[in-house]
């Protein structure tokens, strides 16, 4: 079976301070990655996934196998940052089943 | 242009009504899915199909019947509504593989 956790609910951090979303997994096989996004109002979005290695809005995510951990980092907090974002696995079912982590609200204030 | 529509948005009804709601994605997609959000904002996989056929199918009661006519269309059907079953259903599509999954707005279901 296929798990991901994120053990925070809510982040709150100040403009300008640098950020970290957790998100740990679980999996036997060889996992992907990503994390997905979700603005007020907006569609949950992909915002980077781990094969591709690039940096999106600043944020970027380093798969760790040995701690089997996809943390999400912005070293200085926008106001726009903040939203709701999952981490998600893919792994079983040929690639095509993506697991969800239960999210982190992220919020910047000033 | 919306790339993936669900309809309804918003739908209010009593328990033990049946009701369903309708995906659509004109993205050229060949896999479908319905996700369920719950109060929690916790979203866990219900359904999905790779061109109209079903290949995941998670414990959900029968209650919930995925239908897919053609590779652009998912509609979730739902029967015998239970208060339980009050969330935000979120249809998704992607091409098989890829991982990157493009999501509809989301249809509120409110179970009195």
């Amino acid at each position: 079976a296929q798990r991901v956790t994120q053990p925070e609910k809510l982040l709150s951090v100040f403009k300008g301070a640098p950020v970290e979303l957790k998100c740990n997994y679980s999996y036997s096989g060889s996992p992907e990655l990503f994390w997905y996004v979700q603005y007020s109002r907006q569609r949950l979005q992909l915002l980077l996934r781990h094969i591709s290695r690039e940096s999106i809005k600043g944020f970027t995510a380093d798969l760790n196998k040995g701690e089997t951990s996809f943390h999400l980092k912005k070293p200085f907090a926008q106001e726009e940052d903040s939203a709701m974002y999952y981490c998600a696995l893919s792994g079983e079912g040929g690639g095509n089943k993506l697991t969800f982590g239960t999210g982190t609200q992220l919020k910047v204030e000033l | 242009d919306t790339a993936v529509s669900q309809t309804p948005k918003y739908l209010v009804t009593q328990m033990g009504n049946d009701k369903s709601i309708k995906c659509e994605q004109n993205l050229g997609h060949d896999t479908m899915y319905w996700y369920k959000q719950d109060s929690k904002k916790f979203l866990k996989i219900m359904f999905s199909y790779n061109n109209k056929e079903l290949i995941i199918n998670e414990t959900v009661p029968n209650r919930f019947s995925p239908k897919s006519p053609d590779k652009a269309h998912l509609n979730l059907h739902i029967n015998s509504l239970e208060l339980g079953d009050s969330a935000v259903y979120f249809c998704a599509s992607t091409l098989y593989g890829t991982g990157e999954l493009f999501f509809g707005e989301g249809s509120r279901l409110t179970v009195l």
